[in-house]
């Protein structure tokens, strides 16, 4: 069974750079077919896709973020990261990670890790 | 970016009832549209892949149909367990986009 987990702080100041990491247990992020995403979930709203990455380094980013969004894999790992820049208050919110299966959909998702954007 | 328009934004049900929930995108994405259920304070769930396609674990009252723009879940004899958030999203083409979200809640 697959398992993520995202690790990271909790509390960003406005301006700096979210970062976070997603640990995959229980396979491998190297299988064919499998992308690796990034979602995150306002306080009580709906979902946004922020982007994914494929194990060969191949990256699709959401149009709305692309230009402060980071997203890197490192398979040695089994791990891949989310770096947002410049962040404000609007960028406070669950942010999960998942297993993307191409275009069938987010089979295995981590807890998903609150960050907050506050000085 | 394709738009999918998910309705209702919430719904009243009793346990046994069938609820009906619709998504609508703003071009057709073939069969690519995917169900998740959100419990409070948990992450999505994959329900239905493929508009029609049970994952392994979810129960056959569940049922996902639709191609091109329109597509339906149907829940039937709610359980206790099913009051929860569910949303669609479509995998056509990137950006992934998810519907608003409807909160099915006790009648």
């Amino acid at each position: 069974q697959v398992q993520l987990q995202e690790s990271g702080p909790g509390l960003v100041k406005p301006s700096q750079t979210l970062s976070l990491t997603c640990t995959v247990s229980g396979g491998s992020m190297s299988s064919d077919g499998y992308y690796w995403s990034w979602i995150r979930q306002h306080p009580g709203k709906g979902l946004e896709w922020i982007g994914y990455i494929y194990y060969t380094g191949s990256i699709y980013y959401n149009p709305s973020l692309r230009s402060r969004v980071t997203i890197l894999v490192d398979t040695s790992k089994n791990q891949f990261s989310l770096k947002l820049s410049s962040v404000t208050a609007a960028d406070t919110a669950t942010y999960y990670c998942a297993r993307t299966q191409q275009q069938l959909g987010d089979d295995f998702w981590g807890r998903g890790i609150l960050v907050t954007v506050s000085s | 970016d394709i738009q999918v328009t998910q309705s209702p934004s919430s719904l009243s049900a009793s346990v046994g009832d069938t609820v009906t929930i619709t998504c609508r995108a703003s071009q057709s994405i073939s069969g690519y549209l995917n169900w998740y259920q959100q419990k409070l304070g948990e992450a999505p769930d994959l329900l239905i892949y493929g508009a029609s396609s049970l994952q392994s674990w979810v129960p056959s009252r569940f049922s996902g149909s639709g191609s091109g723009t329109d597509f339906t879940l149907t829940i039937r004899s709610l359980q206790p367990e099913d009051f929860a958030t569910y949303y669609c999203q479509q995998s056509y083409d990137t950006p992934l986009t998810f519907g608003g979200g409807t909160k099915v809640e006790v009648k």
